[in-house]
């Protein structure tokens, strides 16, 4: 079965970065879009920016300039870095398995249990 | 690419068929999916390539359309059903999503 377990800092302060980090289990790393999602309380869904097992990302454009997301495919995780922060930054951040589109479902399929993140000015 | 979804929110019965709409921007082929997230929980994928059933996912549920317009349908409301759904479309980068539908009870 596979699993996302992720974890990062909760309580952040306005201008501080964002460090959250997913571990995938239980299935292959290779071949599959590994994405950040985040929603804000009581809102609906935004796509952050994803990462493939060789290190190519797509960001948001709308959030590009402040986003990194990485790799690291000997430990089967990757990860997401934020910085600038502001309180609009306020959201449960999801990480996200996608297969790709040619040969897979295209979708979302499997989420980790999100991690909310609090920015105080 | 904008996603619209209808009605935002709605109240049916346990046994109701319920249908929810999500209009594109502009035309996205297939590449679209649905969500259910109930309070407190990461979304679970429903349906994926517009019809296709997600493995486990209740046969109550079902996805069509093309293009720009797609339909979820649940045949016969469940208690577990009640929950937010949300479209998604992987035609075009960026991923995006629907505003969401709100399914509670009457």
């Amino acid at each position: 079965q596979v699993q996302l377990q992720q974890w990062g800092a909760g309580l952040l302060k306005s201008s501080e970065t964002l460090s959250l980090t997913c571990a995938v289990s239980g299935g292959s790393f290779s071949d599959y879009y590994w994405s950040w999602i985040r929603q804000p309380p009581g809102k609906g869904l935004e796509w952050i920016g994803d990462i493939n097992d060789r290190g190519s990302t797509n960001y948001n454009p709308s959030l590009r300039s402040r986003v990194t997301i990485s790799v690291d495919t000997s430990k089967k995780q990757f990860s997401l870095n934020l910085n600038s922060l502001t309180a609009a930054d306020t959201a449960v951040y999801y990480c996200v398995r996608r297969p790709g589109c040619s040969s897979g479902s295209c979708a979302f399929d499997y989420w980790g249990r999100g991690t909310l993140v609090s920015v105080s000015s | 690419i904008h996603l619209t979804q209808s009605p935002s929110s709605l109240s049916a019965s346990v046994g109701d068929r319920v249908t929810i709409t999500c209009r594109a921007s502009q035309g996205i082929s297939n590449y679209l999916a649905w969500y259910q997230q109930k309070p407190g929980k990461a979304p679970d994928l429903l349906i994926y390539l517009a019809s296709t059933l997600q493995s486990g996912v209740p046969s109550r549920f079902s996805g069509s359309g093309s293009g720009s317009d797609f339909t979820l349908t649940i045949s016969s409301l469940q208690p577990e059903d009640f929950a937010t759904y949300y479209c998604q479309q992987l035609n075009v980068y960026p991923p995006t999503f629907g505003g969401g539908t709100k399914v509670d009870i009457k």
